[in-house]
């Protein structure tokens, strides 16, 4: 595709409902990053991957955050027993390789928890 | 404290004026700097990346590191109403193998008047 893409735009769950959060990559990209965004503030690193590789996942806040990327494409963040402190936007971003390359960001998934 | 500090604003600058945007840091690993844009609804995007002390120029845009200040600018020049958007500092160590693990300022969001 043209850009990143994430699915759902937008999700209403339920506190205690688990969730899924689809990224889409730019085709090709190795690296593959997750962020969650919280109003009036900057993107917050969570994990990110290589390939399908987990390299990093320190930002995760707890372990009902998890996250993969099984063949090296696509990803999804999961996030058990939801709570409402996880409201937030989630965004993912995508770059071609290291070095200088830019992280491409995606639209977001705005996720509210009732 | 946060690593990376931004006043959020909201600055307000008449069409044509010079803009200042600034971001302290205290983490001395911190390499890698980037300015990102973010549209209302949008995700950042790249504007400047610089991993170095000194300017770096790109048409109306100027970036300046002073790393024994710990002190970042984006200098806009002959601002436009088409500028106005929340700006965004983010930077890297390179323990993480630089332009990985970003961590971002609060943003500062700015809007330039007709």
């Amino acid at each position: 595709g043209a850009g990143v893409s994430q699915s759902p735009r937008y999700k209403v769950t339920k506190r205690g409902q688990d969730v899924a959060l689809r990224c889409d990559p730019i085709s090709g990209h190795v690296s593959l990053y997750w962020y969650r965004q919280a109003l009036g503030q900057g993107p917050e690193f969570l994990t990110y991957f290589n390939y399908e590789a987990q390299q990093d996942k320190s930002g995760l806040p707890n372990d009902r955050f998890s996250a993969e990327r099984p063949e090296g494409s696509i990803s999804t963040l999961t996030i058990q027993r939801t709570e409402q402190r996880d409201s937030a936007m989630y965004r993912c971003a995508s770059r071609r390789s290291g070095g200088t390359d830019t992280q491409y960001f995606g639209p977001g998934t705005r996720l509210t928890v009732l | 404290q946060k690593e990376v500090e931004q006043d959020p604003g909201p600055l307000s600058v008449p069409e044509g004026a010079i803009v200042s945007l600034n971001c302290t840091y205290s983490n001395s690993a911190f390499q890698y700097f980037m300015w990102y844009r973010q549209y209302s609804r949008k995700g950042p995007e790249l504007l400047m990346y610089t991993y170095s002390s000194g300017n770096k120029e790109d048409g109306r845009f100027t970036a300046q590191v002073d790393k024994s200040s710990k002190y970042i600018s984006l200098f806009i020049r002959d601002s436009q109403p088409s500028d106005s958007a929340t700006y965004l500092c983010a930077m890297s160590d390179i323990l993480t193998g630089g332009g990985n693990k970003l961590t971002f300022g609060t943003g500062t969001q700015l809007k330039v008047e007709l």
